[in-house]
Parts: structure tokens; sequence; C-alpha cells
């Protein structure tokens, strides 16, 4: 069973503060890596892409990959309320089709 | 900037009854999908479309679904015979064609069996 794991949270975070969110994945050849936010009631809204080890940042988003350790993660720095929703870890693997997700991570921006 | 949209966002019916979800995807995405998520339960996969035919279904997607693309703008997810457990919001998503994988997905349709 392919697997992806995140913490459920809550995460709190002071408004300014850097959030980081961690996600582990079970099948090693995974290619593809996503973050998707996901605000109560409404649909996956995506965010981020990676595909290969090291950094990429986006704005205020940063996702971070290291396949030798199956981890994926995301940064958001100088957080804001308006952050505060549902992320969730998506991976796709070899078959480059199925997207498996994660629980989820509930973020809370405190203002 | 070009969106997935979804009809109904609610669809009430009745157990046993059959129920047509419908989606237009991007119009130049050549990939199409639909997910469900079960209300405080995870996305999950149903199946995979592409060229006119399923490439990938998952162990959820049995007989009682089918999909179809009727048309060159919609894609319709069928229950034939609803059961209370098939109660969840159902997400169609879809992408182009490419190396980036990126799925854009759809405001949901939000279906109750009673």
């Amino acid at each position: 069973q392919k697997e992806v794991e995140q913490n459920s949270g809550p995460l709190s975070v002071p408004e300014g503060a850097i959030a980081s969110l961690n996600c582990t994945y079970s099948d090693r050849v995974s290619q593809s890596f996503f973050w998707y936010r996901q605000y109560s009631g409404k649909s996956p809204e995506l965010i981020m892409s990676i595909y290969s080890n090291g950094d990429k940042e986006d704005g205020r988003f940063t996702a971070q990959l290291n396949k030798a350790s199956q981890y994926v993660s995301l940064l958001i720095r100088d957080s804001q309320p308006s952050d505060s929703a549902t992320y969730l870890c998506a991976v796709i693997g070899g078959g480059y089709q199925k997207v498996t997700f994660g629980t989820g991570t509930k973020l809370q921006v405190i203002p | 900037e070009p969106e997935v949209t979804q009809t109904p966002s609610h669809q009430v019916t009745q157990m046993g009854q059959e129920v047509i979800l419908r989606c237009v995807p991007i119009s130049n995405h050549l990939y199409f999908y639909w997910y469900r998520q079960i209300l405080g339960q995870k996305v999950e996969f149903l199946v995979s479309f592409y060229n006119n035919e399923i490439s990938e279904k998952s162990e959820i997607f049995d007989d009682q679904f089918s999909v179809e693309r009727p048309d060159g703008s919609n894609f319709t997810l069928k229950i034939r015979s609803t059961k209370l457990e098939d109660s969840a919001m159902y997400f169609c998503a879809s992408r182009p064609t490419g190396a980036a994988y990126e799925q854009y997905f759809g405001p949901g349709t939000r279906l109750t069996v009673t």
C-alpha cells in the first residue's frame, strides 16, 4: 500500500512566523510531488510542485524534496491569517496518473 | 484564468438511484480525473481518463461507476445505484499534456445519499 504520511496538526504559528509542514511517502519510485491548500468545504488548490531534489521557491513558499529520505516539506514565510487551511501533500508514483494524497496538516496562523 | 467547473454543486439523491456528476475541464487539457473526499477523510483517487478511455482506476471504482466524455467539453461520472457510503465530495481534475503533472481541481459536487 503506497502511503503519504503527514502530521494532522493543528500546527499553530504566530502571524509573520515561518510555518514548516512535513510529509513522508512510501513509494520509492515516486516522481512528482505537490502541495495543495484546502480551505474548509473547498477543493484542493495547487500551490507548489517539485520534481527534483533540493529547494524550489515561489514567493513566500519553499518546497523541499529529499528522495533518498522520501521526504517533502513546505515552508511558508511571513505566515498570514489567510494561510490558515489544511495543507495536503500529494505524490504521483511511476504511473504518472494517480495522485495519492496525505491526510493533510491543519495550519492555524494566529494574528 | 481558465478553471475546471462542476455541476451541480450539491446533489441529493435516494439510495438506489442513479446520479450523473458533470465536469468541464480546462479547455486545452487532455487528462481528466475524478477524486472523492468523504467528510473528514483524505482525498481519494477514483479514475483517470485519457484519449477516450480509462487509463487507471482505483479499487473504489467498481462496476457501479462509469465515466464518459460525451462531447468535446464535458466529462461525466455516473454512479448507477447509489449507496449511503457514496455520500462525499466529488472532485474533477484535469491536467495538460507534457512533462508537468500538475492537476487542477474543480470546486466539487457534494453528493448526499439518503
